[in-house]
């Protein structure tokens, strides 16, 4: 059962253009969101993450939206660079377990 | 900034061996984590870890895993009796407080011959 669907699975974007990603979730107990940034050879680093009370929050040039309704949530890269070019997951978190997305591959062109 | 340690970072083994993944937790985190990642595929719940004892454990982690934590520090994973589906990017994860937020290592590549 795929839990947590995530899209688009690449995306190319000039330099200082928005990024978006999109996932949505099919369990409504789920209570945590957060997105995580991986380059190659490494592992998923914690980007931002959200709580389903909150609809939208912001850190530096990445904010998550949330739509608790449509059990979906977003992520929007401003002014994207290109040291931003790595994978992003979202991920949706129950009892201490995090159920990922497949993962988006961005690549910011100078 | 501390940061979760693991190694071997690259693993090759033989089908049928027994295998160790080693893990050195954020020293002040309580909750552990295994993931593993086959190549081209998402990230996938394994086991966590709280107390000296499992929290919880996917269809995945079957007899043929264990975690340990032998010491104040480490915490291992093992695959007993290794299989060819077993080869992929297996990952460490702690936390100080059940979920939020996890904090990752590098990552083991287990390479299964």
């Amino acid at each position: 059962q795929q839990q947590v669907k995530q899209s688009p699975q690449s995306l190319i974007v000039q330099k200082g253009g928005i990024s978006i990603i999109n996932c949505a979730y099919e369990n409504t107990a789920f209570d945590y969101f957060p997105w995580y940034q991986q380059f190659p050879g490494k592992g998923p680093a914690l980007l931002i993450a959200i709580r389903p009370d909150v609809s939208e929050k912001k850190e530096g040039r990445f904010t998550i939206s949330f739509n608790k309704s449509a059990k979906q949530f977003s992520l929007h890269i401003m002014d994207s660079q290109p040291g931003d070019s790595a994978t992003y997951f979202c991920a949706a978190s129950i009892n201490y377990k995090l159920s990922f997305g497949a993962g988006t591959t961005v690549t910011v062109r100078a | 900034e501390p940061e979760v340690t693991q190694t071997p970072s690259h693993q090759v083994t033989q089908m049928g061996q027994e295998v160790i993944l080693r893990c050195v937790p954020i020293s002040n985190h309580l909750y552990f984590y295994w993931y593993r990642q086959i190549l081209g595929q998402k990230v996938e719940f394994l086991v966590s870890f709280y107390n000296n004892e499992i929290s919880e454990k996917s269809e995945i982690f079957d007899d043929q895993f264990s975690v340990e934590r032998p010491d104040g520090s480490n915490f291992t994973l093992k695959i007993r009796s290794t299989k060819l589906e077993d080869s992929a990017m297996y990952f460490c994860a702690s936390s100080t407080r059940g979920v939020e937020p996890q904090h990752f290592g590098d990552g083991t590549r287990l390479s299964i011959l």
